[in-house]
């Protein structure tokens, strides 16, 4: 399975947009890019997922460019509550959903 | 729904015992997936069920763990017998229709084997 290249961490203050970046050079044709946050204690929860240009829901926008070798996870005035872990992650036919290390966002007062 | 539901939330064992940790997903749901998450190794896909079939048991670490789900409601994880460096966090996942949609993961059981 392609791999995936975060961050181990960013920090933020409240109110800043936040974009997380993952590159994944060896994306397959099939493969759809999920991003997923998870809270200490909690599973992973599902944020978005996308294959190509742009998309966007109540939480977050992705971008992906053409190529898709990366992706760019957004997140417009963060508060102190999306202190979590990201994860990017690759899914295609063959049903592996594979976690990366993630990364680990602190948003700080 | 009240989401994928796990059992139990936590759980002591001591080393040799055999453990059995449950899930029932989302109803509808066709897949199902266990996974397990350290601090050393993050989460790691474990095992994983399309409509009560495993498909994938590559992650398994060991013949001492086992999946089953026998009906579309439920499914097992057990260890047999436990060692300390099981401990872990459990996490269960179901979806509809695959990986390409989105997964929801139960709150997971925490096991500690002393």
């Amino acid at each position: 399975l392609a791999k995936t290249t975060q961050p181990i961490s960013m920090d933020s203050y409240e109110g800043q947009e936040v974009n997380i970046t993952c590159s994944h050079n060896n994306i397959a044709t099939n493969d759809y890019i999920t991003w997923y946050q998870q809270f200490p204690s909690q599973g992973p929860r599902f944020i978005i997922q996308g294959y190509k240009t742009k998309v966007t829901n109540e939480v977050a926008s992705l971008f992906i460019p053409a190529d898709r070798k990366s992706s760019t996870l957004s997140l417009p005035r963060v508060s102190l509550s999306d202190t979590a872990v990201y994860y990017c992650l690759l899914s295609s036919g063959t049903y592996k959903y594979i976690f990366g290390t993630g990364t680990r966002l602190k948003v700080l007062a | 729904d009240a989401g994928v539901i796990q059992s139990p939330r936590h759980e002591v064992t001591e080393m040799g015992q055999e453990v059995t940790l449950r899930c029932k997903p989302i109803s509808g749901h066709d897949y199902l997936f266990w996974y397990r998450q350290t601090m050393m190794r993050g989460l790691e896909l474990l095992i994983y069920f399309n409509n009560n079939v495993p498909i994938d048991d590559s992650g398994m670490p060991e013949d001492r763990f086992s999946a089953k789900m026998p009906n579309a409601s439920f499914s097992t994880l057990k260890i047999q017998p436990s060692e300390p460096r099981d401990s872990a966090v459990y996490f269960c996942a179901s979806s509809f229709r695959g990986l390409n949609t989105e997964a929801f993961f139960g709150q997971g059981t925490r096991l500690t084997v002393v």
